[in-house]
Order: structure tokens, then sequence, then C-alpha cells
């Protein structure tokens, strides 16, 4: 079954430091999104990508956070100057054509800012 | 008022019982449900999804979904141990061209051996 690949599983940051979390999405989809999950917390919505732009960002999207497809297959999450309430786990998501298919999430990134 | 809510549980049932979690959302606009579930530590993995009023069944799991009441529901039946987990109700909101999905904070299930 196809699937979204996150990279890397696990990443430590410090504080103030920039991140890249890495996303592969399923090829055929279209669309693309990112979630933030604190420890505890529910599951947010933090941007979607459709067409090589952003659609929507939430309020959380500030200008620390920026989202790029570089090339065909990679979709990234960048935070330029991470602070510890960045410590959370990142999903990325795909969805195909229709609003009525759920999104496939991939495995997650535990980001820990210290 | 919180666009999709769920009681947060734990809901505790024995072996073998059904489980019935509930989930109410706000935008009567919204036109496709899903029930995601989560494993401590691990990503939500999509167990059903709804569309119609009425029930749709897959194996042991039936969601249920009443737009009139702006409600969502899903029954597991025979539950496992292994159903322990969290249990994400989620809408898609159309707005414009944009589609997201909308998680409620999830109800815990535990199932009692």
């Amino acid at each position: 079954e196809p699937e979204v690949t996150q990279t890397p599983s696990h990443q430590v940051t410090q504080m103030g430091q920039e991140v890249i979390l890495r996303c592969v999405p399923i090829s055929n989809h279209l669309y693309f999104y990112w979630y933030r999950q604190i420890l505890g917390q529910k599951v947010e919505f933090l941007v979607s990508f459709y067409n090589n732009e952003i659609s929507e960002k939430s309020e959380i999207f500030d200008d620390q956070f920026s989202v790029e497809r570089p090339d065909g297959s990679n979709f990234t999450l960048k935070i330029r100057s991470t602070k510890l309430e960045d410590s959370a786990m990142y999903f990325c998501a795909s969805s195909g054509t229709s609003i009525n298919y759920g999104y496939t999430f991939g495995s997650g990134t535990r980001l820990t800012v210290v | 008022q919180k666009e999709v809510e769920q009681n947060s549980g734990p809901l505790s049932v024995p072996e073998g019982a059904i489980a019935s979690l509930n989930c109410t959302y706000s935008d009567r606009g919204s036109q496709s449900f899903f029930w995601y579930r989560q494993y401590s530590g691990k990503s939500p993995e999509l167990i059903m999804s709804i569309y119609s009023n009425g029930d749709k069944e897959d194996g042991r799991f039936t969601a249920q979904l009443n737009k009139a009441s702006q409600y969502v529901s899903l029954l597991i039946r025979d539950s496992q141990p292994s159903d322990s987990a969290t249990y994400l109700c989620a809408v898609n909101r159309v707005m414009d061209s944009s589609y997201k999905l909308i998680f409620g904070s999830g109800t815990r299930l535990l199932v009692r051996p």
C-alpha cells in the first residue's frame, strides 16, 4: 500500500536553530498538508499546499514557518528559528483529488527543541 | 464553539463488547467525515469514512452519520484489547478551493481483557 514517508523520525535542536522536516507524499496525490500535535493535545492543522502554492494556513503558521516542494517528490516544512513551544510531533499528509478522500499520514517527526 | 467535539474519555469496555464513540461538528456545510485511530506516539490511521446520512459498515466497524443533527458516531463490535487507542473524529472543511481536515481532540478507548 502506498505510504507517506517522513524524515527524520526524531530531531533534537537548540532553540533558535533552523530545522527542515522532510516528507515524500504518495506519488499521485495532489494535496499536501502539515499538521502538528503537541504531546497530549489534539492534531492541529498548520498548512495546506496545492498546485505549488499554499492554499490555506493556520494562525500557528507564522513567518517562522515555510513550506516548499523543491522537486516532484519532496515536500518540506522549515522552521526558521525554533522556540521551545515548537516541540511537537509534526505529521505530513497527502490526499487525492476528491474531498471525500481521507488523508494518508506519514509516521511523523518528533521535534524536540532544547 | 469547537468545530469538532468529542468526549475525551476514557471509555472503558470489556473485551467482546460494543464500543460506541460519538462526535459532533459545527459546520453544516461539511460533506465528508472520517474516523482515525491513533496509538500512543504514532500517527493517525484512517479506519472509516462516511459521506451520506445513515450507516456504513466495514468489518467490525460501523460509522453513522446524521447531518441534520451534525452528529457522527463509530461503533466497534466485538472489541479487542488491540482496539485500545485514541479515536479521532475528523471533518473535511471546504472553503473556496481549499480543503482541510479538522480533528476533534479524540476519545481514548480502553478494552479490558
